[in-house]
């Protein structure tokens, strides 16, 4: 167990829709990032918050954002679905962003778009 | 554009054998080169790490090989166990740690008994 809990683990909704993935960091860590698996794409690097602000971006489309919460937290938010956004998104956290500190993900939340 | 190729997709072994898995980058701002592991129904874990003024780094069973002008690098598994069958992933950043990771596609690694 990474200590990096996601809700939910699965997720089937319909195109057109719009869905939100939860993330509790492991305690302590201050920075967490969202990546996406897909079988074409891989592991994709979405975006980072550190400590409540927006740390890096990476291949995230304008349909989805995200935000940290004072609490830590941090949401994905995926509007007007499409089949093609199917995939694994993972969370991981690290206690920082700096040289040398490992990321740990959590298990992932599936999202089936039908 | 595929920023690090890893090969092959997929490596069937017997138990005690020696997978490799290789990868190549063409960003020669990489700095740090971790590998990371993942079973079935799990997040991918991190294996080992390593940054460019090493040549080579072990961790029990698992060694990291760098060669840095030929921009390649590639993970052995020493006497591979059943426990060891999962996806291997290699990584590149930027960074020098973990911000804005960029991974290989996978190599689904099976050792049979």
């Amino acid at each position: 167990d990474s200590g990096v809990t996601q809700t939910p683990k699965h997720l089937i909704t319909a195109t057109g829709q719009r869905v939100t993935l939860r993330c509790s960091p492991r305690s302590g860590d201050l920075s967490v990032y969202w990546y996406q698996q897909s079988l074409d794409q891989g592991l994709q690097f979405l975006i980072q918050y550190y400590n409540g602000e927006e740390r890096a971006k990476g291949n995230i489309l304008e349909r989805f954002s995200a935000q940290q919460f004072p609490d830590l937290h941090s949401e994905l938010n995926l509007s007007s679905l499409e089949l093609g956004d199917s995939a694994l998104y993972f969370c991981a956290s690290s206690v920082d962003p700096g040289q040398g500190n490992t990321i740990y993900f959590g298990e992932g939340s599936w999202l089936t778009v039908v | 554009q595929q920023q690090v190729k890893q090969s092959p997709q997929s490596l069937i072994v017997q138990k005690g054998g020696i997978p490799i898995i290789n990868c190549a980058y063409e960003n020669t701002a990489f700095d740090y080169f971790p590998w990371y592991q993942q079973f079935p129904g799990k997040g991918p874990a991190l294996l080992i790490a390593i940054r460019p003024d090493v040549s080579e780094k072990k961790e029990g069973r698992f060694t990291i090989s760098f060669n840095k002008s030929a921009k390649q690098f590639s993970l052995h598994i020493m006497d591979s166990q059943p426990g060891d069958s999962a996806t291997y992933f290699c990584a590149a950043s930027t960074q020098g740690g973990s911000e804005k990771l960029v991974f290989g596609k996978g190599t689904k690694l099976t050792v049979n008994p």
